[in-house]
C-alpha cells in the first residue's frame, strides 16, 4: 500500500461548482498534513497546511479525520484558474532522524466554461 | 528574492553523457532536496541534504551523485545518461523543521536518447 494514496482524476467540473478530493495515508502517526497545487509544467507550490481542527482560506476547506486517516480539500465556486494537479502532502511521524515529506501524485481537476 | 533557481532549464543528453544540474536558493534554508517526477509517479525523492557538506540518498538515488559545498547550493550529477532518466527534476530547500513550507524551483526537463 502506498504512503499517500490519491484519485489521479480527472475532475472535470463547471465554473462554480463545488468539488472535493480526498487523500489516504498508511502512517497513523502521520503528524503534518500539507495541500500543495502544481499547474501544467510548473512548480509545486503550497496551498494550506491541514490542522487537526480543519481550516479555511476563501473558497478553500481542508479537513483532517484521523481515524480513517485521510485528508480533504474542498473547493467552492471553482474558477478557471483553479484547474490544476493538487498533491497530498504528508509529514511521517517523529522517529529519530531526519523525516521527508511524503508526496501523492496528485488529482487533476479541470474547470470548464 | 529569486527563491529557488534551476540550471539548465532543458537539456537533450545522448546515453553515457554527463552532465551536472545546479540548484540555488537565497533563502538561507538549511535543507535542500532533488526530486524527478514522472508521469503517473508523482515527487520522487533522490537525494537531499540537511545541511552544508551533509548528503544523503533518497528513495530513488542509483545513478546520480550530489554535492552541497555551499549552503545555497546543492549540485545534482549524472555520471552515466540512461533513457531511464528522462524526467522532470525537481529541486526544492525548505527552512530546518519538516513543518515548514518546502519551495521548488522551476524544474529542470532532461531527455536522454
Amino acid at each position: 500500500r502506498k504512503e499517500v494514496e490519491q484519485d489521479p482524476g480527472p475532475f472535470n467540473v463547471p465554473e462554480g461548482a463545488t468539488v472535493a478530493f480526498n487523500c489516504t495515508y498508511s502512517n497513523s502517526a502521520s503528524q503534518s498534513f500539507f495541500w500543495y497545487r502544481q499547474d501544467c509544467r510548473k512548480e509545486p507550490k503550497l496551498l494550506m497546511s491541514v490542522y487537526s481542527s480543519g481550516n479555511e482560506d476563501g473558497r478553500f476547506t481542508a479537513q483532517l479525520n484521523r481515524a480513517s486517516q485521510y485528508i480533504s480539500l474542498l473547493i467552492r465556486d471553482s474558477k478557471l484558474s483553479d484547474s490544476a494537479t493538487y498533491l497530498c502532502v504528508v509529514f511521517p511521524a517523529m522517529n529519530t532522524g531526519f523525516q521527508k515529506l511524503v508526496f501523492g501524485t496528485g488529482t487533476r481537476l479541470l474547470v470548464s466554461p | 528574492n529569486a527563491g529557488v533557481t534551476q540550471t539548465p532549464k532543458f537539456r537533450v543528453l545522448k546515453t553515457g553523457q554527463s552532465m551536472t544540474l545546479l540548484c540555488a536558493q537565497d533563502m538561507n534554508h538549511e535543507y535542500m532536496y532533488w526530486y524527478r517526477q514522472d508521469p503517473g509517479m508523482g515527487l520522487r525523492l533522490i537525494h537531499y541534504s540537511v545541511g552544508e557538506g551533509t548528503t544523503a540518498k533518497g528513495e530513488v538515488p542509483d545513478g546520480y551523485n550530489v554535492s552541497r559545498l555551499k549552503k545555497q547550493n546543492f549540485l545534482l550529477g549524472l555520471e552515466s545518461a540512461a533513457p531511464s532518466q528522462t524526467s522532470v527534476y525537481f529541486c526544492a530547500s525548505q527552512a530546518a523543521s519538516s513543518y515548514n513550507e518546502q519551495f521548488f524551483g522551476p524544474g529542470t526537463r532532461l531527455t536522454v536518447l
